[in-house]
């Protein structure tokens, strides 16, 4: 059973508003991910994580910054929230030292006016 | 650079009936993993199934099995005996070394399953 979690996961937010949107995994997973995806489409990648302070950025260029202070915790944010950053983010978490798998938390969806 | 293709943007099954999903993909990797996820309505993201490039048997998973042909860079999903809770989009995507660097998708293919 996996358990990563996703909070909000639902935001409405005015346009020039900082957000963070938050992701946490119990599982003790070295490796996190952020992927964005609109409706429809397929899943971009925007960041990545080999372990506590290390990050990556992804394909998929993205005015967001994360941070990776505690192994359970991968949070996203961006400091300025504008129209186009409408999208679902999903969070994920591997271990790849016993299994491929990657968990995905339930996502948030944002919706920026 | 990796690429995945899936050419078939929706599909409808009878119920019961055997579905095969296409995928192909491209890699300059010489070692790469192959995923099958499937995303419901809902719009969580639920693992399917795990191909490595070296291993030597196709994989399986319950209903689900991998159709790997690695000289036509194909890792087609096929599910048996179809189910309505089957209906979803199915993503297909391709990580090097397995994916420790994140994964790529494909756009997807929404299956519907018909009573």
């Amino acid at each position: 059973e996996a358990d990563i979690y996703q909070t909000p996961r639902y935001l409405v937010i005015g346009t020039g508003k900082k957000i963070t949107l938050e992701c946490s995994q119990t599982m003790g997973h070295d490796k996190m991910y952020w992927y964005q995806q609109d409706p429809g489409m397929e899943l971009h990648l925007i960041h990545y994580s080999y372990g506590v302070n290390s990050t990556e950025k992804g394909d998929l260029s993205s005015e967001s910054t994360v941070s990776r202070i505690r192994t359970e915790h991968f949070p996203l944010t961006l400091e300025s929230a504008r129209p186009s950053h409408t999208s679902q983010y999903l969070c994920a978490s591997s271990d790849q030292g016993v299994n491929y798998e990657q968990y995905f938390g339930p996502g948030t969806r944002l919706t920026v006016t | 650079a990796q690429k995945i293709t899936q050419t078939q943007p929706g599909m409808f099954v009878q119920e019961k009936e055997a579905v095969t999903l296409d995928c192909t993909y491209d890699t300059s990797d010489p070692s790469y993993g192959l995923f099958w996820y499937k995303q419901p309505s809902s719009g969580e993201m639920i693992f399917l199934i795990y191909q490595g490039s070296y291993d030597q048997q196709n994989a399986t998973e319950g209903r689900y099995s991998l159709n790997f042909q690695k000289a036509r860079k194909s890792a087609n999903l096929v599910i048996s005996a179809s189910q309505l809770g089957d209906s979803a989009m199915y993503f297909c995507a391709i990580g090097a070394g397995g994916g420790a660097d994140g994964l790529t998708f494909g756009k997807g293919t929404h299956l519907i399953i018909q009573p």
